[in-house]
């Protein structure tokens, strides 16, 4: 597709379940993102492939994230035993060469609410 | 650490208004700094980008200059419109770091 598509755009956990988030980047863009933006709040950095290689994701905030890329297109976010504080809206993002900075592409968001 | 304050909102305007949006950074080098909007219903996008000391971005009648003596980056347009409405997000980036967003800031501009 023409701009980044995340997949579901809403979903609601009740607390201890796992969930899974979708990013369909866009074609041939090489640095992948994920951030994390709570209500009101501005976008806090997850975690950066170059391709499949996740190079960065000190931004995790525990060890029940986790998020993968294997094939350098599709990523994919998990998070294990969802928490009340994980609900937020997970962006994922793009850009077409390596490095971290830079103009980004973004997605509309998986709006996730943990009950 | 580096990051972004931003004026809070929401900021509200008449058409026609001049628009400032107030933001300044603490960085330990020399990092590109950029405005990011998120339209209602849309993904956030790049507005516009300065990536040394004095430079001007501009898009959409919107600029923004890079003060590195003062540390800021305000958001300026001269006659704000209703598509204007929107969240503007102020955002730095360090060489091989991911861009760091300040909180945001809502605009309503009414007719």
């Amino acid at each position: 597709g023409a701009g980044v598509s995340q997949s579901p755009r809403y979903k609601v956990a009740k607390r201890g379940q796992d969930v899974a988030l979708r990013c369909d980047p866009i074609s041939g863009h090489v640095s992948l993102f994920w951030y994390q933006q709570a209500l009101g709040q501005g976008p806090e950095f997850l975690t950066y492939f170059q391709n499949e290689a996740q190079l960065d994701k000190s931004g995790l905030p525990s060890d029940r994230f986790f998020a993968e890329r294997p094939e350098g297109s599709v990523s994919t976010l998990k998070i294990q035993r969802t928490q009340q504080e994980d609900s937020a809206v997970y962006l994922c993002a793009c850009a077409v060469g390596g490095g971290a900075a830079g103009e980004l592409f973004f997605g509309e968001g998986s709006r996730l609410t943990v009950l | 650490g580096d990051s972004v304050t931003q004026m809070e909102g929401p900021v509200t305007l008449s058409e026609e208004a001049f628009l400032t949006i107030n933001c300044t950074y603490t960085a330990t080098g020399y990092p590109s700094l950029f405005w990011y909007v998120q339209y209602p219903g849309e993904g956030l996008q790049l507005l516009l980008k300065a990536t040394k000391a004095d430079d001007k971005g501009s898009n959409k009648g919107f600029e923004a200059t890079y003060r590195k003596e003062t540390t800021s980056f305000h958001l300026e347009k001269g006659s704000v419109q209703v598509s204007d409405s929107a969240v503007y997000f102020c955002a730095l980036s360090q060489a091989g770091t991911a861009l760091i967003f300040g909180k945001g800031t809502t605009l309503s501009v009414s007719s």
